[in-house]
């Protein structure tokens, strides 16, 4: 079955940097594209970016362009996302995400368990 | 970039009530790529509904969804106990709407 198992809980101060991993299995990794989401306490879920597992191309929300990197391991099957020059406000369970679909039309399939991630001086 | 309303915000039902859940896009949708997902506090989103208006594996037939174009519905039939949750939808590698909680009145 497919699983996406995330790394675990971080604690870091305003202007470091975190990376988050997610391994994947189940399935032959570069089949797919992945995302990572997150979502602060309280707040909706809020799209970071997309990598496709096959050629390694990105596509960041605007927001987010400037300060993170997504990138993927094809040998280990696992996906990375570095987030830099964090603040308060990064604090927030980040969840990846693996898509599915054919045909125009795709949606995320699947989800890790989340990584939560404090922001705290 | 496409641009996703949801509404309403928060939508007060019973148990046994029909849900109807709204999600407008700032343009017309690619091929009606658009997605549902549900969120309970404390666990990742899990997929309900794609391309519209199909149904993912193992999800009840309470749920439905439809709609083309920039106007999109979510309709829960007869509301159980554990459809209390929050609802976001999707254009895949797109933002999420901002939601709609769905609370027990």
């Amino acid at each position: 079955q497919v699983q996406l198992v995330q790394s675990g809980a971080e604690v870091k101060k305003p202007g470091a940097s975190v990376r988050v991993s997610c391994k994947a299995s189940g399935y032959t990794f570069t089949t797919y594209g992945l995302s990572w989401v997150r979502q602060a306490p309280g707040q909706g879920l809020e799209w970071m970016g997309w990598i496709s597992a096959y050629y390694g191309d990105t596509k960041y929300a605007q927001k987010f362009q400037d300060r993170v990197t997504m990138t993927r391991d094809t040998s280990t099957s696992t996906l990375y996302m570095e987030l830099r020059s964090l603040r308060s406000d990064d604090t927030a369970v980040y969840y990846c995400a693996r898509g599915a679909g054919s045909a125009g039309v795709y949606y995320e399939a699947y989800w890790g368990q989340g990584t939560l991630v404090t922001v705290s001086s | 970039e496409i641009a996703l309303t949801q509404s309403p915000g928060t939508l007060s039902l019973s148990p046994g009530d029909r849900a109807t859940l709204s999600c407008r896009a700032s343009q017309s949708v690619p091929s009606n790529s658009l997605a549902w997902y549900q969120q309970i506090p404390g666990q990742a989103p899990r997929l309900l509904i794609y391309g519209a208006s199909t149904r993912a594996t193992g999800i009840p037939d309470r749920f439905s969804g439809s709609g083309s174009g920039t106007d999109f519905t979510l309709t829960i039939s007869r509301l159980e106990p554990e459809d209390f949750a929050v609802y976001y939808c999707q254009h895949y590698s797109s933002p999420f709407g901002q939601g709609t909680r769905l609370e027990i009145k």
